[in-house]
């Protein structure tokens, strides 16, 4: 039982190059999440997949888009990469969408973009 | 809306000294609050959560945190530190009638532990 997984862990990127950054479960969980981390403040909710087939934008949204493969693939996608989404990018999962769930993290994908 | 402030953004102790890590928080409702852990380069762990039971909370490696509502606080504690506990520590809101579960993170303290 891996839990959430996320790859790659490390990348470098130029301005304006495209990437994918791949999350999943094995817990047959139905939400799932794409957040950033920046230095001083906290996580960051960018988009978010309530169940399968959904997907929704958080606070955080521009410049980023996602896909919800199946239940338990959710893919985020940089089309342009900018120094601004320099960061780490943390993946999560729930078993519902609710305000009590606990979430699993994943261990994060490093990003630089030069 | 619903915020959270951590009110320390380093806290440094000494092995076997208690630990205080401060949390406020704004809400609307009545929300859930959890306390989140990570360790260097890992992902985030929960240590303990309140949904509304026992405002008394104890979680994972003897952390506990208390949801005082009068003072919008949920301060997490532990008696003793251990150098494990080195690692930063996120408080995190949950409101219930906001549309699923949407987490709202403090911008984290990061705990210092000294032999």
């Amino acid at each position: 039982n891996a839990g959430v997984t996320q790859t790659p862990k490390f990348q470098v990127l130029k301005t304006g190059q495209s990437m994918t950054l791949q999350c999943a479960q094995d817990m047959n969980h139905n939400s799932m999440y794409w957040y950033r981390q920046d230095p001083g403040m906290g996580l960051r909710l960018i988009y978010y997949s309530a169940s399968e087939g959904t997907t929704d934008k958080g606070e955080v949204p521009n410049g980023y888009n996602v896909s919800r493969l199946n239940k338990r693939e959710f893919s985020l996608r940089l089309e342009s990469a900018a120094p601004s989404q320099t960061s780490v990018y943390f993946c999560a999962s729930t078993a519902a969408d609710s305000p009590w769930e606990t979430q699993y993290f994943g261990p994060g994908t490093r990003l630089l973009v030069l | 809306a619903q915020s959270v402030t951590q009110l320390d953004s380093h806290v440094s102790v000494s092995e076997g000294t208690p630990v205080l890590l401060r949390c406020n928080y704004s809400s609307s409702y009545s929300p859930s609050l959890f306390w989140y852990v990570q360790h260097p380069n890992k992902g985030l762990q929960l240590l303990l959560k309140y949904t509304s039971a026992a405002t008394l909370v104890k979680g994972i490696n003897g952390f506990e945190a208390e949801f005082k509502k009068s003072e919008t606080s949920f301060h997490l504690t532990k008696p003793s530190a251990h150098m494990s506990d080195a690692a930063e520590y996120f408080c995190v809101v949950s409101d219930w009638k906001a549309a699923g579960n949407k987490l709202t993170f403090g911008g984290g303290t990061r705990v210092l532990v000294k032999p």
